[in-house]
């Protein structure tokens, strides 16, 4: 069965303007978390949606916002994308919230310059 | 302080050799994850442990979860290069999410 998928891989923002990447998770998964990875703070967790209803949020500004579509497909937004924001932004899929034995996307790359 | 502590940062193991990483939460342990990520990648998931004592393999993987102690090692066992990448744990603490150590980054040498 095919995997989660993140759109697009690779990405290059100027500061200030807005991005939004894609996930699509494995056929039959409802719950769709996103995290974002740098070198110096690790995985830190942003948010979970669960049957397009947000269940849990990270310690991020409002500048990061997400969404889910009834066929489970997710989508994050970063608003005023600063520096800071360059960093790898993974998407993780489970069958029900709460179970975290997750199946990873291969993540979208943001570098802001 | 970080809340789930792994340790080593950082090894370099000869082909062949054992290894043990460590992976320390300061929060009661209701679930432990283990997983595996090359440079770049997206996380692999390895194995989750719940109760106390529990001990899992995978291949030559093996990994333990102390609950008493609150943390859990993962053992390899005749390393391969392979067994390469970057191990993370991570911790289900009631929180309605999961925290992840930094990880451990793993080198073989051939």
């Amino acid at each position: 069965k095919a995997g989660v998928t993140q759109t697009p891989r690779y990405l290059i923002k100027t500061r200030g303007q807005q991005v939004t990447l894609s996930c699509s998770p494995i056929s039959g998964h409802r719950s769709v978390s996103w995290y974002q990875q740098t070198p110096g703070q690790g995985l830190q967790f942003l948010f979970e949606y669960f049957s397009e209803t947000q269940r849990n949020k990270g310690n991020f500004p409002g500048r990061f916002s997400g969404r889910q579509f009834s066929n489970s497909r997710s989508e994050m937004n970063v608003s005023t994308l600063e520096l800071g924001d360059s960093a790898l932004y993974l998407c993780a899929s489970s069958r029900r919230t709460g179970d975290y034995g997750y199946t990873f996307g291969s993540g979208t790359r943001l570098t802001v310059v | 302080s970080q809340e789930l502590e792994q340790s080593p940062q950082s090894l370099i193991v000869q082909e062949g050799k054992n290894l043990t990483i460590n992976c320390t939460s300061s929060k009661t342990l209701y679930g432990l994850y283990w997983y595996k990520q090359k440079y770049g990648e997206g996380l692999i998931f390895l194995m989750m442990l719940q109760k106390g004592g529990e001990e899992k393999s995978h291949e030559k993987i093996t990994a333990k979860l102390d609950e008493k102690k609150q943390q859990s090692s993962l053992h390899i066992t005749a390393s391969q290069p392979s067994h390469a990448g970057i191990y993370l744990c991570g911790a289900d603490t009631r929180d309605d999410k999961i925290i992840f150590g930094k990880g451990t980054r793993l080198h073989i040498l051939p």
